[in-house]
């Protein structure tokens, strides 16, 4: 089985731009969580979306919104970007949602905002 | 709400030496123990988790206990490898999703 793949793999943005990161799930995955990787804060979680509905969401500002779609490919968005959202952002498949089911990673989109 | 934290934030052991990473959860709520390796530059991969119906599992060179009553719960490597230097995420899943720990740098000398 294909593993999660995400695009693009690097973004290059300015403050105040937005933009907007995909995610694809391994094959019969529904659910899909996003993370956002910083070295001083590890992985915070952003959100998680199943059947195309938030389920969860992190603490982080209304400028942060995602959607799933109905084959369970995900995007994320990311509206008037600041110096402080340059991160690795990752995404990460389940089965479904709910305790103990393993979420398995994609390689990430590093966004880096000048 | 849920927090988890993890010890230490950093790790030299000799090579074949054991490490041991421990974290503690706060959500008595919390079911399901996963740990995550990561490589430079590479996504999280699990490499082994926990359920609450078990005290202790064992894979190969990795093992990981849980203590529910006290919270905590800690990943054990023996006779560790230079390939085993990464950063360690322990993770906490609550009702509602999956919590990390801020991770452990392990660094293994040969």
């Amino acid at each position: 089985k294909a593993g999660v793949t995400q695009t693009p793999r690097y973004l290059i943005k300015t403050r105040g731009q937005q933009v907007t990161l995909s995610c694809s799930p391994i094959s019969g995955h529904r659910s899909v969580s996003w993370y956002q990787q910083t070295p001083g804060q590890g992985l915070q979680f952003l959100f998680e979306y199943f059947s195309e509905t938030q389920r969860n969401k992190g603490n982080f500002p209304g400028r942060f919104s995602g959607r799933q779609f109905s084959n369970s490919r995900s995007e994320m968005n990311v509206s008037t970007l600041e110096l402080g959202d340059s991160a690795l952002y990752l995404c990460a498949s389940s089965f479904q949602p709910g305790i103990q089911e393993t979420q398995y990673f994609g390689p990430g989109t590093r966004l880096l905002v000048l | 709400g849920e927090n988890v934290e993890q010890h230490p934030s950093t790790l030299s052991v000799q090579e074949g030496d054991s490490a041991v990473i421990k974290c503690t959860y706060s959500d008595s709520a919390s079911n399901y123990f996963p740990w995550y390796k990561q490589e430079l530059g590479k996504r999280p991969q699990l490499i082994i988790d926990i359920r609450s119906n078990v005290g202790e599992k064992k894979d190969q060179r990795i093992a990981v206990t849980l203590n529910k009553t006290a919270k905590h719960f800690s990943l054990h490597i023996t006779e560790t490898q230079p390939e085993d230097s990464a950063v360690y995420f322990c993770a906490a899943h609550n009702t509602d999703k999956l919590i990390f720990g801020t991770g452990t740098r392990l660094q293994v000398f040969p």
